[in-house]
């Protein structure tokens, strides 16, 4: 069975564009979890998605936003980029929301200039 | 401000013997804890797992323990192998709010 894929694999922007990130969960799973990996905070929860419905939200400004597909695959958007957005994004896929067992994927690295 | 704390950014063991990971957390809520391991350039890999009714569980070379009046858990990989270098997170979440807290993780290096 297919891991987490995500896509691209990495990405340079400059300050004020938007960026879209995909992900496509491990067939079968509904759920899907967006985390922001960066050396000083560590990981952080962004928002997880279930049925094309945002079920879970963490503590991140509205330019961080996404959705999530009647296959499952699930999108992030960032906007009017910030130095500081340049994090890997880790999307994680789970069966149900439930956050016991997740598979993660690879990642997305953004580099904001 | 971190509720899960991984205060030791780094640490170096031996082969052969045992490493201990440590992780404090300050909200008494959380009911169920994980632990993750992450290599470079790779997303993380679910590791173990503790609920909060028990003080140990035990997989293999993996033991995580849970002393909930110290809020403090900790992960043992004994005997301690090369493959084990990573960087270790970890994780809690309460039943109810289905969200995950991670600490900022502890690199593992193991010696040969």
């Amino acid at each position: 069975k297919a891991g987490v894929t995500q896509t691209p694999r990495y990405l340079i922007k400059t300050r004020g564009q938007q960026v879209t990130l995909s992900c496509s969960p491990i067939s079968g799973h509904r759920s899907v979890s967006w985390y922001q990996q960066t050396p000083g905070q560590g990981l952080q929860f962004l928002f997880e998605y279930f049925s094309e419905t945002q079920r879970n939200k963490g503590n991140f400004p509205g330019r961080f936003s996404g959705r999530q597909f009647s296959n499952s695959r699930s999108e992030m958007n960032v906007s009017t980029l910030e130095l500081g957005d340049s994090a890997l994004y880790l999307c994680a896929s789970s069966l149900r929301v439930s956050q016991e067992t997740q598979y993660f994927g690879p990642g997305t690295r953004l580099l904001v200039l | 401000d971190q509720q899960v704390k991984q205060n030791s950014p780094s640490l170096s063991v031996q082969e052969g013997r045992i490493s201990i990971l440590n992780c404090d957390y300050t909200n008494s809520m959380f009911d169920y804890f994980l632990w993750y391991k992450k290599y470079p350039a790779e997303g993380p890999t679910f590791l173990i797992s503790i609920s909060s009714i028990k003080d140990k569980n035990e997989d293999g070379r993996f033991t995580v323990f849970l002393n909930k009046s110290a809020k403090h858990l900790s992960l043992h990989i004994v005997p301690s192998q090369p493959g084990d270098s990573a960087v270790y997170f970890c994780a809690a979440l309460s039943f109810g709010n289905e969200k995950l807290t991670f600490g900022t993780g502890t690199r593992l290096t193991i010696i040969p």
